[in-house]
């Protein structure tokens, strides 16, 4: 079965401090690939996706993510963490269904 | 425009009971999810909608029944409400994409229900 998982569950940083988040997934065809974002009290909306084309995405507040095909990951990063970066990311496969498989979330937390 | 709503925001229920939880989008989109987030486990799917009148199972749909009778809602129920239906749920909405898959896309939330049964 197709599934998704995010290395870290809970990370904390300082301010300005660089910031990678994990993912892999488990399929060996096309896939689509998301990350959303979760502040606190707030909806889940998207951060950046990768369809096709250049396998470095760059998506808002920052946050770009790369997409390795022999790996099997999509990592996100982001060079310089401020305190309003603290959220829960969310990594999510699409494989070209209807189904879009979600990894279990990490909850960063950047210290003041 | 306010996007995805549901209501209600939170709910108790005990065992046995039923509810349903509306969704609602004002963003015209054809395809409709709901999704329930346990800790440790993200966002699972529960039943999805590719347009009004259709709707079809996802990964954990036992338990639940859902509707769209007008492309803008999208209905989930609980006809008899388990402690292991206690969760968090989300509804989701999307439009077509432009892609190699046009089913594809991003997907607009609603805030959560946050649903506890007894």
């Amino acid at each position: 079965a197709q599934s998704v998982s995010q290395h870290n569950h809970h990370v904390i940083l300082s301010e300005a401090a660089s910031l990678e988040l994990g993912c892999n997934y488990s399929y060996g065809g096309t896939v689509n690939l998301f990350w959303y974002v979760q502040y606190p009290g707030q909806h889940l909306q998207l951060l950046l996706k990768y369809f096709s084309g250049d396998p470095l995405v760059k998506g808002i507040k920052g946050f770009e993510a790369e997409f390795i095909k022999s790996k099997f990951s999509f990592n996100l990063r982001k060079p310089s963490v401020q305190w309003s970066d603290t959220a829960e990311y969310f990594c999510a496969v699409n494989t070209g269904g209807f189904k879009t498989i979600f990894g279990a979330g990490t909850r960063l937390f950047v210290k003041a | 425009n306010a996007g995805v709503t549901q209501t209600p925001k939170f709910r108790v229920l005990k065992t046995g009971q039923s509810m349903t939880l509306l969704c609602a989008q004002d963003m015209n989109h054809e395809y409709m999810y709901w999704y329930r987030q346990d800790p440790g486990m993200g966002l699972r799917l529960i039943h999805y909608s590719v347009g009004e009148g259709t709707t079809a199972k996802g990964e954990v749909p036992d338990g639940y029944n859902v509707s769209r009778l007008k492309k803008q809602n999208f209905l989930l129920g609980l006809e008899s409400a388990a402690p292991s239906q206690t969760s968090v749920y989300f509804c989701a909405s999307s439009t077509q994409g432009k892609g190699l898959h046009p089913w594809v896309n991003e997907q607009f939330f609603g805030p959560g229900t946050r649903l506890t049964v007894l």
